[in-house]
């Protein structure tokens, strides 16, 4: 079965610094992967995907995520980030079944907090 | 901005009530998924939809919800008698085509009181 791990609940990063968010997942078979954010009472955003081909995707708002397989991770990076930046990730892994669509399995989410 | 559109963006029923929420799906979109998100921030799926046929649902969604799209109308989740259990965050999701994106709206937010 497949399944996302986000080891770190939470991380605090301070304004401007690099941050790097990371992605586990277990899956039989080449994976489709996602990075979602949820601001405060609202819903999930697409931040980027990776479908097989680049290993690293450039998303939205200087986002960036690196796929490995051997590492079975795809981590979400960002250079610099911004006070905007405070919310909860996802991690999301897709599995392609004819019969079910692209049903998505969720990582237990991080929860980014931006010091000033 | 989210084009997926849901209603209403919070509601708060009593045991027993029945709950009904809507989602109009992105523009040329078929495919309908619905998620609980509990507090814990873990997800739940639902139900999905390609056009008006049901893909696949879980027995929960089964027994206790209900849940359709109909043609030129929005998709519907009800809850037919809500529990405490049942209050958490209902995503729609859209996408193209079955194996594409989801793309998610704000969410309808119940809370069983």
């Amino acid at each position: 079965a497949q399944s996302v791990t986000q080891p770190d609940a939470r991380v605090t990063v301070s304004e401007g610094a690099s941050l790097q968010l990371r992605c586990k997942y277990s899956y039989f078979g080449t994976p489709y992967l996602f990075w979602y954010v949820q601001y405060p009472r609202q819903g999930l955003q697409l931040l980027l995907k990776y479908y097989p081909g680049d290993p690293v995707v450039q998303g939205v708002n200087g986002f960036e995520a690196e796929f490995s397989k051997s590492n079975s991770s795809f981590h979400l990076r960002k250079a610099s980030v911004h006070w905007s930046d405070w919310a909860v990730y996802f991690c999301a892994v897709s599995m392609i079944n004819n019969n079910a669509g692209a049903k998505l399995t969720f990582g237990g989410g991080t929860r980014l907090t931006v010091r000033p | 901005n989210s084009k997926v559109i849901q209603t209403p963006r919070y509601l708060v029923k009593g045991q027993g009530q029945k709950a009904k929420m809507r989602c109009i799906p992105e523009k040329g979109h078929p495919v309908v998924f619905w998620y609980q998100q509990n507090k814990n921030n873990e997800f739940k799926f639902l139900i999905n939809f390609q056009n008006q046929e049901v893909l696949q649902q879980i027995d929960m969604t089964e027994k206790r919800f209900s849940a359709e799209c109909p043609s030129n109308s929005p998709c519907s989740l009800e809850i037919q008698s809500s529990e405490a259990g049942d209050s958490a965050l209902y995503l729609c999701a859209s996408s193209r085509y079955s194996g594409n994106t989801l793309y998610f709206g704000e969410g309808s937010r119940l809370i069983v009181v």
